[in-house]
């Protein structure tokens, strides 16, 4: 069974400040896509990647696709308060049947 | 349309009533997923459809939830004999590769 892990689960920081959140898999993916998700909607596609090594840099955002794309770390520098969410990774395998999700890491930027 | 929409946005339901939610994929994206998001936790996959048919049922948490899709657009999800473990929010998404999945903002139903 595919598993994706998040850590933290939970991150209080204060605006300004740096942060990373970890995606971490036994498996490797053909791709993974980084989602927000705020409260009352759906989760919004950030970033995907699909290259080992791969880094793709979305504003203040920066996105890493591990080597062996197993695994994956989103940093944020200078964190605002509109940076509040749950952030969700996915991994796709080979075909496009099944999408898996972390369980998510909810992230509070306090003013 | 210009994004996924699903109906209705809340459903309050009594234990043991069937409930039918809709999604309303983006024109022309032939993927379409079903999850379930209970309150502070990821998403649970249910089912994926590649143009009408499900090849991947995988998800569907007992015999009580079903799904389909015509047209190769809309998708019902059919939950019945609902139960209290049934209430959470359920996010629909379609996309034109998996790589990239669009989501409605979901129908949140509880069963009381």
């Amino acid at each position: 069974t595919q598993l994706l892990e998040q850590s933290p689960q939970f991150l209080s920081i204060q605006e300004g400040e740096n942060l990373t959140v970890y995606c971490n898999s036994s498996s490797v993916f053909s791709s993974l896509q980084w989602y927000r998700q705020e409260p009352g909607e759906g989760p919004v596609l950030l970033v995907t990647v699909v290259t080992g090594g791969e880094v793709k840099k979305l504003k203040r955002l920066t996105f890493q696709f591990g080597d062996a794309r197993k695994d994956s770390s989103l940093h944020i520098t200078a964190a605002q308060t509109g940076d509040t969410g749950l952030y969700l990774c996915a991994g796709a395998g080979s075909s496009a049947s099944k999408i898996i999700f972390g369980s998510g890491t909810r992230l509070s930027i306090r003013p | 349309g210009a994004g996924v929409s699903q109906s209705p946005s809340n459903k309050v339901t009594e234990k043991g009533k069937d409930v039918e939610l809709r999604c309303d994929p983006i024109s022309g994206h032939t993927a379409l997923y079903w999850y379930r998001q209970r309150l502070g936790q990821g998403l649970e996959f249910l089912i994926y459809f590649q143009g009408n048919s499900a090849p991947d049922k995988s998800g569907l948490p007992s015999d009580r939830f079903s799904a389909e899709r015509t047209g190769e657009s809309v998708s019902t999800l059919t939950i019945q004999r609902t139960q209290q473990e049934d209430s959470a929010v359920y996010l629909c998404a379609s996309s034109l590769v998996a790589r990239a999945q669009y989501f409605g903002a979901g129908t949140r139903l509880s069963v009381l």
